[in-house]
């Protein structure tokens, strides 16, 4: 079983759609991180969470550390919101452990 | 301002030729990582740093190897790539005095040919 496990690995939703993508994970944690790539491309820190609820714009990360469960919320989700979505635990040690990610497709 | 630059983003080699990969950072971070990447997968850990100290994960194989000459730069070497060698290579830093703020740098995509 792997220390981080997201769901679900694919989404597929039309332009206007609220989005939620989960993450569970089985590990001591000291920070965990939402991240997100593009086809191709690099990849960009979206959140940092030890604790509650953060939101950017559109997006919105919750924690939940007694359930070790962290949600990524898209509201109105739009196709340039297209991407991998990366949930990545920091662990005591300092190691970041990465889910598979979460493939989002988001359609006009 | 770019602050975890990787050189360079785009890198073909011949199958057996030695390469090295950069990464360089303005964050003054102590932690300073190396993962490789391939498509569609999760990105695997093949080094960290902590200041020098040089962590290896026991899968990575002898064929890369890092340095560090200080807090700014760090290299991946691949001594002798493979066809399974092709990826894309991250490199991210953390920060103690940063909230555990991970930055990520743009990547550096290897082929070899």
């Amino acid at each position: 079983k792997n220390e981080v496990e997201q769901s679900p690995q694919n989404l597929t939703a039309q332009e206007g759609e609220f989005i939620t993508i989960n993450c569970s994970y089985s590990v001591g944690i000291s920070a965990l991180h939402w991240l997100q790539q593009h086809p191709g491309g690099g990849i960009v820190s979206l959140f940092m969470l030890s604790s509650g609820k953060k939101k950017h714009g559109r997006l919105i990360a919750t924690i939940n550390i007694q359930e070790k469960h962290s949600s990524l919320h898209i509201t109105a989700s739009h196709p340039r919101d297209s991407a991998v979505y990366i949930c990545a635990v920091l662990n005591r040690d300092d190691k970041i452990i990465f889910g598979k990610g979460t493939r989002l497709h988001i359609l006009p | 301002d770019a602050m975890v630059i990787q050189n360079p983003r785009y890198q073909v080699t011949q199958f057996g030729k030695p390469v090295t990969l950069s990464c360089s950072q303005t964050l003054n971070h102590n932690v300073m990582y190396w993962y490789q990447q391939k498509s569609s997968q999760a990105p695997k850990l093949l080094f960290h740093y902590y200041d020098k100290d040089f962590n290896n994960e026991a899968d990575t194989p002898d064929n890369f190897q890092s340095r560090r000459p200080n807090t700014s730069f760090c290299f991946l070497d691949i001594r002798s790539p493979g066809l399974g060698d092709a990826a894309m290579y991250l490199c991210a830093t953390l920060g103690a005095n940063s909230y555990n703020e991970q930055f990520f740098g743009p990547g550096t995509r290897l082929t070899v040919l």
